[in-house]
């Protein structure tokens, strides 16, 4: 079945970059996404790419997509403090609306 | 718009009895999911709707559980008899439709089963 995996914990510091990686199983996705959750928060979208694109930039956020090798990726430049939360990745299911979340990633980012 | 709006935001009950939570979507999405999160589990698809009509609820843990959705801007999550192993954070999201890429997420219900 699909399935979606994550590291569970990434420590930066302040003012570096942070990547956090995702893998999943579902070829045919056709939208991968990146949701961001706060402490007592619901999950926020960030970003999410078309499975036909391998890049895509938006601010401080990039997304890197190989589709070979079924490996996502999130950069996040110049890391703040309030860029800590958690960070899960999520891809489509083709039969339906729903989306498969990875385990999610603890980013901490100390100053 | 005030976006998806749940209640209560925290519920404290015993084990047995039964809980409900409630979802409000925002006014024109056609779909509406309920989630939940725990610590050993991650984040779990219990049932979505499109359309007010239920589409998947093969995330739904057993029987205890059931989900209405009686109208466009209202949905329910019943838990009867609720136990320990329920206590969780669920989250009601929604969507314009069930192909659009963006759910917009509650701030969810935070659920303690003693």
């Amino acid at each position: 079945g699909e399935d979606v995996e994550q590291s569970l914990f990434l420590s930066v510091r302040e003012g570096d970059s942070s990547v956090i990686n995702c893998t999943y199983t579902d070829s045919s996705s056709t939208y991968l996404y990146w949701y961001k959750q706060e402490p007592g928060a619901g999950l926020q979208l960030l970003t999410y790419i078309f499975s036909n694109m391998d890049m895509k930039q938006d601010q401080r956020l990039t997304v890197l997509l190989n589709k070979k090798d079924k490996h996502l990726s999130l950069r996040i430049a110049d890391t703040q403090t309030g860029d800590s939360a958690i960070y899960f990745c999520a891809e489509k299911d083709n039969q339906g609306g729903k989306l498969i979340f990875g385990q999610g990633t603890e980013l901490s980012v100390k100053p | 718009d005030a976006g998806v709006i749940q209640s209560p935001r925290h519920e404290v009950t015993e084990m047995g009895q039964e809980v409900t939570l409630r979802c409000k979507p925002i006014s024109g999405h056609n779909s509406l999911f309920w989630y939940r999160q725990t610590m050993m589990r991650g984040l779990e698809l219990l049932i979505y709707f499109n359309n007010n009509v239920p589409i998947d609820d093969s995330g739904m843990p057993e029987d205890r559980f059931s989900a209405k959705m009686p109208n466009a801007s209202f949905s329910t999550l019943k838990i009867q008899p609720s136990e320990p192993r329920d206590s969780a954070v669920y989250f009601c999201a929604s969507s314009l439709t069930s192909a659009n890429n963006e759910q917009f997420f509650g701030p969810g219900t935070r659920l303690t089963v003693l």
